[in-house]
């Protein structure tokens, strides 16, 4: 059974640490999203990749936040230093793009819940 | 800010009724997909309706489209305790190469008693 898979579940640290979460888009999936979601914003993208390649990541707050692809099974959504304002919970979503019969259908994880002291 | 809003914010029906859920967007669309989020977890998509398309059913859930006013319907026929969810309506972009670059809307929490 396909599923993205999102690593920590659950995160809680100190204001200014570093904090990693990782995905695993399913396997022949070209378009790997990161959202964040919070009861006050809702749902926001925060970057997305085609083939490895980061094609926005405008939704992010540059000096703090970076989002890579290492390779086709591995996508990383860092945090440098951690403030309180980013408790949310981190979803990664992966899609089959592509054209044909590719609906633009989403696959999400479960989420990484990050809370900052 | 969000491409759709849902409406409305939170409904309460009784089991075996029918839950309309609004969403209205803002921008010319290529298609509308709602999704399911139970608490706790993931968004799992449910329905894609194309922007030529006015009307599509899979299952329980009918989807209405109506492009002039920029907005789509989800009805669910006869709830279910296990329907108890929050809703979203995502529409975006088709991006070069295939899928969408997709802005969810609000959402809808439907709670569905016993």
């Amino acid at each position: 059974d396909a599923r993205v898979t999102q690593t920590p579940r659950d995160k809680v640290t100190e204001m200014g640490q570093e904090v990693t979460m990782r995905c695993q888009p399913i396997l022949g999936h070209n378009t790997v999203f990161w959202y964040r979601q919070t009861m006050k914003q809702g749902l926001e993208l925060l970057a997305y990749f085609r083939n490895r390649a980061p094609l926005d990541d405008s939704g992010m707050p540059k000096d703090r936040f970076s989002a890579e692809m290492p390779d086709a099974t591995l996508a990383t959504l860092k945090i440098q230093p951690s403030e309180p304002r980013d408790s949310a919970v981190y979803f990664c979503a992966s899609g089959p793009g592509g054209g044909g019969s590719n609906t633009g259908e989403l696959f999400f994880g479960e989420g990484s819940r990050l809370t900052v002291l | 800010s969000q491409q759709g809003e849902e409406d409305p914010q939170a409904l309460s029906i009784q089991e075996g009724e029918n839950a309309t859920m609004n969403c209205s967007y803002k921008t010319s669309i290529n298609n509308l997909q709602w999704y399911r989020q139970n608490s706790g977890r993931g968004l799992v998509h449910l329905i894609l309706i194309r922007s030529n398309e006015r009307e599509k059913h899979s299952g329980r859930l009918r989807v209405t489209l109506d492009t002039s006013k920029k907005s789509s319907s989800l009805l669910i026929t006869a709830s279910r305790a296990a329907d108890t969810a929050s809703y979203f309506c995502a529409t975006g972009p088709i991006l070069t190469g295939g899928g969408n670059k997709l802005t969810f809307g609000t959402g809808t929490q439907l709670k569905v008693e016993l």
